[in-house]
């Protein structure tokens, strides 16, 4: 089935540990994603890739790093992970620069840093 | 800043209609998004409007307004399973997608 996954479904961490978020996609998207959703706040842009090889900043992108190797996998890294990253974090795709350009997201990975 | 408005919270009565308002302020437009996400799942597309007018598709319609920075949701013959959070997206000049809040359509029998 065509889709998005992430892995793990949900995480406790402790502060200071390294934690590396994963991120799936089988429909040969260009663009990937990654968002973190807080209580009360919109979905805010951590980290973005348009295309293999190539990656940008989004609007929180302080205290993580991404990858993007291949076209399928785009991994999130908390280097040293801090309780205010606690949140649930959202991969997601689009067949940029397709003119719609619609995100679809995979199931989510809920973290929590204590 | 960029900014998107919309209701924190709505009620409404299994059957009826409803109308979930959005108003944004951005730096630059390329088109505008509506996703419904469901209580501990993901955001699922709903519609997308790039030209003013009304979208419809099926018991969801989505209208804009360019010039008034105003898009709408209108869901009609309200169903239980439409209890959900309805989230409203501008792509701004950089391509990128902002978020508003959300809002949480609450449907009452």
């Amino acid at each position: 089935i065509a889709g998005i996954t992430q892995a793990p479904t949900s995480q406790i961490l402790a502060a200071g540990r390294r934690m590396t978020l994963r991120c799936t996609q089988d429909m040969r998207h260009n663009a990937m994603y990654w968002y973190r959703q807080d209580l009360g706040l919109g979905l805010r842009l951590i980290h973005y890739s348009n295309t293999a090889g190539t990656t940008g900043k989004g609007e929180v992108p302080d205290g993580y790093s991404v990858s993007r190797a291949n076209t399928d996998d785009f991994p999130l890294t908390l280097a040293s992970a801090v309780p205010s990253q606690t949140s649930v974090y959202f991969c997601a795709s689009s067949d940029f620069p397709d003119s719609t350009d619609t995100q679809y997201f995979g199931p989510g990975t809920r973290l929590t840093v204590l | 800043g960029q900014n998107i408005d919309q209701p924190t919270e709505m009620t409404a009565t299994e059957g009826a209609i409803v109308q979930i308002n959005c108003t944004y302020q951005t730096s630059g437009f390329n088109g505008l998004f509506w996703y419904q996400q469901h209580a501990g799942e993901a955001p699922t597309f709903l519609s997308y409007n790039v030209l003013d007018g009304l979208e419809e598709k099926g018991r969801f319609s989505s209208f804009l307004s360019r010039s008034k920075g105003y898009s709408y949701l209108l869901l009609k013959e309200l169903q239980m399973k439409d209890s959900a959070s309805y989230l409203c997206a501008v792509r701004d000049s950089n391509y990128q997608l902002i978020w508003g809040a959300g809002t949480k359509l609450i449907i009452k029998p």
